[in-house]
C-alpha cells in the first residue's frame, strides 16, 4: 500500500462544473497537507495547504481534510480548461519531508 | 526573488558516466529538498537539508548517488557510474518555516541515460 494514494484518473468535467479530487494517507502521524498542480511538462506548483480538520477555501479552491479517516480532498468550483493539470496531494508529519501520491489528471472540458 | 534555479534543464550522459546538477534555492529559504519523478508517478524523495545539514536520505537512494549544501546555499546532487534507471526528471525544492507552507520547485533537471 503506498502513503499517498490518490485515483489516477483521468477525471474529465465539463467547464463550469466542481471538480473533486481526493486523496488518503496512511500515516496517522501526518499533520501538514499540500494540494500541488502540475501542468503537462512543467514542475508542480503548491494550490493550497491545510493543517486543521474542516475546509480552508482560497478563491475557486477548498481544500477539506479528515484526519479520523486519513482523507483529504480539493474542490474546484467553477472549473476552467485552464485548470487542466494534473494534481498532486502531499503529507508531510511536523518540520519533516513530504510524502506525494502520484496525481489525478483531470480534464476540463470547453 | 527569481525562485528556484536549476541547471542543466536537460542532459544526455551515456551509462557509466558521472552526472551532476546544481539547485539554486530562493535565498531566504533555509530548507533544500531533492526530489526524483518519472512520467506518470508522483515526486520521490531522494533527500533533504536544513541550512547546510543533510537531515534526511532516502534509503531507496544507491550509494551512487550523493549531494551537498557546502554553504548552505545552493546544491548539488550527483549520481555516479549512471545507469538507464536513472532516467528521470530531477527536481529541486526549498521551503521556509520547516516547510510547514509547502515548497517551491525549480523547472527540474531532465535526465536522460542512453
Amino acid at each position: 500500500q503506498k502513503e499517498v494514494e490518490q485515483n489516477s484518473g483521468p477525471l474529465s468535467v465539463p467547464e463550469g462544473a466542481i471538480a473533486s479530487l481526493n486523496c488518503t494517507y496512511s500515516d496517522r502521524g501526518s499533520q501538514s497537507f499540500f494540494w500541488y498542480r502540475q501542468y503537462s511538462g512543467k514542475s508542480p506548483e503548491l494550490i493550497m495547504f491545510i493543517y486543521s480538520n474542516g475546509d480552508k477555501e482560497d478563491g475557486r479552491f477548498t481544500a477539506q481534510l479528515n484526519k479520523a479517516s486519513q482523507y483529504v480532498s480539493l474542490l474546484i468550483r467553477d472549473s476552467q480548461p485552464s485548470d487542466s493539470a494534473t494534481y498532486l496531494c502531499a503529507v508531510s508529519p511536523n518540520a519533516g519531508k513530504s510524502t506525494f501520491g502520484d496525481g489525478t489528471t483531470l480534464t476540463v472540458k470547453p | 526573488d527569481t525562485g528556484v534555479s536549476q541547471d542543466p534543464r536537460h542532459k544526455i550522459t551515456k551509462r557509466g558516466q558521472n552526472v551532476t546538477f546544481r539547485c539554486d534555492p530562493i535565498s531566504e529559504h533555509n530548507r533544500l529538498y531533492w526530489y526524483r519523478q518519472t512520467l506518470g508517478q508522483g515526486p520521490e524523495f531522494l533527500t533533504y537539508f536544513q541550512n547546510e545539514a543533510q537531515l534526511e536520505k532516502s534509503r531507496l537512494l544507491s550509494d551512487r548517488f550523493s549531494a551537498e549544501r557546502p554553504k548552505g546555499s545552493f546544491s548539488t546532487l550527483e549520481i555516479q557510474r549512471t545507469e538507464q534507471g536513472d532516467s528521470a526528471m530531477y527536481l529541486c525544492a526549498s521551503s521556509s518555516q520547516q516547510g510547514a507552507r509547502g515548497y517551491t520547485f525549480g523547472s527540474g533537471t531532465r535526465l536522460t541515460v542512453v
